[in-house]
């Protein structure tokens, strides 16, 4: 019965090589996220969703591609994997009401080599 | 634009001593203020949020915070820290409809015992 869910945990992959992140969610909110947390532990907002439709891209490159095919739903596709793309990848959802209380995922991390 | 600033990015307290985390924030227009907390390897937590109102607000875990206009403050106290409180604390700010959160870059907090 978890809230926010991502698979994978952990991802490995060479550079160059392109990955895909799923979120799913039961929590029967309307809005997504996408965050990154670098090795710092910085946590930048990178796309936001609201019932499918992007609603925030925090200029992301375009290598990054993010995906809702329903409103429980958030992929993150990226293409073209560089060494800079290494981090903790965070998926969240709320009401797009109360956007501020976001729920989080447990986090996949990326290592790129 | 809205932003946040932590002072310190370690904080190490005695078990039982009082936990200060300090957190400044900027905003143009009335600001909504948030404590977040992550545990090793999880996801983000809310542990507590002003919007408007009482400007002392009260989290889970014996967490409380109070928002101080004058000194663009928002600074995290707890009592008595307690072993299971060590984790990472981000402060966020947010206003009315920005539909998203800007964090600050987090304060590891340790517990010795």
């Amino acid at each position: 019965d978890t809230a926010v869910s991502q698979t994978p945990k952990y991802l490995v992959t060479q550079m160059g090589n392109d990955k895909s992140i799923k979120c799913e969610q039961n929590l029967g909110h309307d809005t997504m996220y996408w965050y990154k947390q670098d090795s710092k532990k910085f946590l930048k907002i990178m796309f936001s969703y609201n019932n499918k439709e992007l609603i925030i891209n925090e200029t992301v490159p375009n290598r990054f591609s993010p995906k809702s095919p329903d409103k429980a739903h958030l992929n993150l596709h990226i293409n073209s994997l560089e060494l800079g793309d290494s981090a903790v990848y965070f998926c969240a959802s709320s009401y797009s009401g109360d956007a501020w209380e976001q729920f989080f995922g447990p986090g996949t991390r990326l290592t790129v080599l | 634009a809205q932003s946040v600033t932590q002072l310190g990015s370690h904080v190490s307290v005695s078990e039982g001593a009082l936990v200060l985390l300090r957190c400044n924030y900027s905003s143009s227009v009335p600001p909504y203020l948030f404590w977040y907390v992550q545990y090793p390897n999880q996801g983000l937590q809310l542990l507590l949020k002003y919007t408007t109102g009482a400007t002392l607000v009260k989290g889970i875990n014996g967490f409380e915070a109070e928002f101080k206009k004058s000194e663009t403050s928002f600074h995290l106290t707890k009592p008595s820290a307690h072993m299971s409180d060590a984790a990472e604390y981000f402060c966020a700010v947010s206003v009315q409809g920005a539909q998203k959160l800007v964090f600050g870059q987090g304060t590891r907090l340790t517990i010795n015992p």
